[in-house]
Order: structure tokens, then C-alpha cells, then sequence
């Protein structure tokens, strides 16, 4: 079946630097990935879509100069979070469409810890 | 706009007992529609999803939903608990296969020795 990872599964940073979150699709092209972002015991809530080569949009109330995301090919795109602090620390969740079905497949998800 | 509505955030059932979490949706197109579980710590598994066709869907292990078109629901059933169901589950919609899903807040399903 289709994989997408996310890497790194958690990573601690220290407050006001960036950390870039992967998210790849191992076996199969994905045009289009979504990012999500859950809260603690809180459901998942969109953050932003990206499409290969071009920019990513994003959803009301999602700060772009903040997540910066980059779709540069068609397996790979990156969630940066930028001057992050500690209320950035969330599960961040990627998916990409494609593979078999031409269908939406999840990635195991990122913790991002900022302290 | 599309949304998803779960009743219940938290149930609680016996080991062996029937499971039921309930999902009711609204959307202005027929809808896509879709349940993960989540384990503690971990990404989402997809469980089911309907999309058109016959309304009863069999997902993995052992869980069932039934699209119901004039409840606009989508209640999740398994026949009987096993301790390992215990995770949250995530009801959501979408327009199509390729449109980003819309979830809904989720239920912690608690099994009971």
C-alpha cells in the first residue's frame, strides 16, 4: 500500500528558532499534500494545502510567514515553523493525495515540542 | 462548508459489548466520508470510508458504518469490544477523493475488562 513518512516523529526546539518538518511519499507521486495541526486531545484542524511548484494556500488564520510551506517535488514537501515559541508545540500531521486510488494517505505525524 | 459533528466525547464500553460512536455530517454535496483511529502517541489508520454505492461499509477489525442519506449520519459499529479497540476515533467529510477531509472532534472509546 501507499506510505507517506514525516520526519523527524518529535523534535524538541528551543524558542525562537525553526524547525522544518518532511513529509515524503515513499512509493508514489503526490501532486497535492495537506498539512494539519492537532492540539492535545483536540481534533485536526487544516492548516494549510500545497501543490507541487506552486505556493501553498493556506486556511483562514494560518499565519504563512510562520509555516512556511515548500512543495519542490513531487514527493517531498516541507512544513517550516519559523521563530517557533512554545505555543507551536502540536501535532503536525501531513497527507498526501495519490497512489492507488488516486486517494488521500496520512503520514505517522510530527510532535513539535518548543521550549 | 462542510462539518462534522461527533456525539460523545468520551465512551465507554465492556469488553464484548456492542461499540457505537456517532457521526452526523453536513455537506452541500453528496459527501465523502470517512473514519481513522488514532492510537495514543501515534498518526491516523484509516478504518473505512464510503463513497458512493452501498451505503453499508465493512472496514478493519471488524468495524462497520452505515451512510444514512436522510439522517445525514454515519455511525461507526463493531459487534463486540476487544480492550485493543481503546483509541480515539475521528469522523470526517470531504468533497471528493481528492479534497482535503474536514474532521470532526473525535471519541475516546474506553474498553472495560
Amino acid at each position: 500500500g501507499a506510505v507517506v513518512s514525516q520526519h523527524p516523529s518529535r523534535v524538541i526546539c528551543k524558542s525562537g528558532t525553526s524547525v522544518k518538518i518532511e513529509c515524503r511519499s515513499l512509493d508514489f507521486q503526490a501532486t497535492t499534500m495537506f498539512w494539519y495541526r492537532q492540539f492535545p486531545k483536540k481534533s485536526l484542524m487544516l492548516m494549510a494545502t500545497s501543490n507541487e511548484g506552486s505556493k501553498a494556500t493556506y486556511e483562514q488564520g494560518v499565519e504563512k510567514d510562520k509555516f512556511l510551506i515548500n512543495h519542490a517535488s513531487l514527493t517531498l514537501s516541507t512544513l517550516t515553523v519559523t521563530s517557533a515559541h512554545p505555543e507551536d508545540s502540536s501535532f503536525y500531521i501531513c497527507s498526501a493525495l495519490g497512489g492507488p486510488g488516486n486517494t488521500i494517505y496520512f503520514g505517522e505525524g510530527s510532535w513539535l515540542t518548543v521550549v | 462548508a462542510q462539518s462534522v459533528t461527533q456525539l460523545g466525547s468520551h465512551v465507554s464500553v465492556s469488553e464484548g459489548a456492542l461499540v457505537l460512536l456517532r457521526c452526523n455530517y453536513s455537506s452541500s454535496v453528496p459527501p465523502y466520508l470517512f473514519w481513522y483511529v488514532q492510537y495514543p502517541n501515534q498518526g491516523l489508520q484509516l478504518l473505512l470510508k464510503y463513497t458512493t454505492g452501498a451505503t453499508l461499509v465493512k472496514g478493519i477489525n471488524g468495524f462497520e458504518a452505515e451512510f444514512k442519506k436522510s439522517e445525514t449520519s454515519f455511525h461507526l459499529t463493531k459487534p463486540s469490544a476487544h480492550m485493543s479497540d481503546a483509541a480515539e476515533y475521528f469522523c470526517a467529510v470531504s468533497l471528493s477523493g481528492n479534497t482535503p477531509l474536514v474532521f470532526g472532534k473525535g471519541t475516546r472509546l474506553s474498553v472495560i475488562a
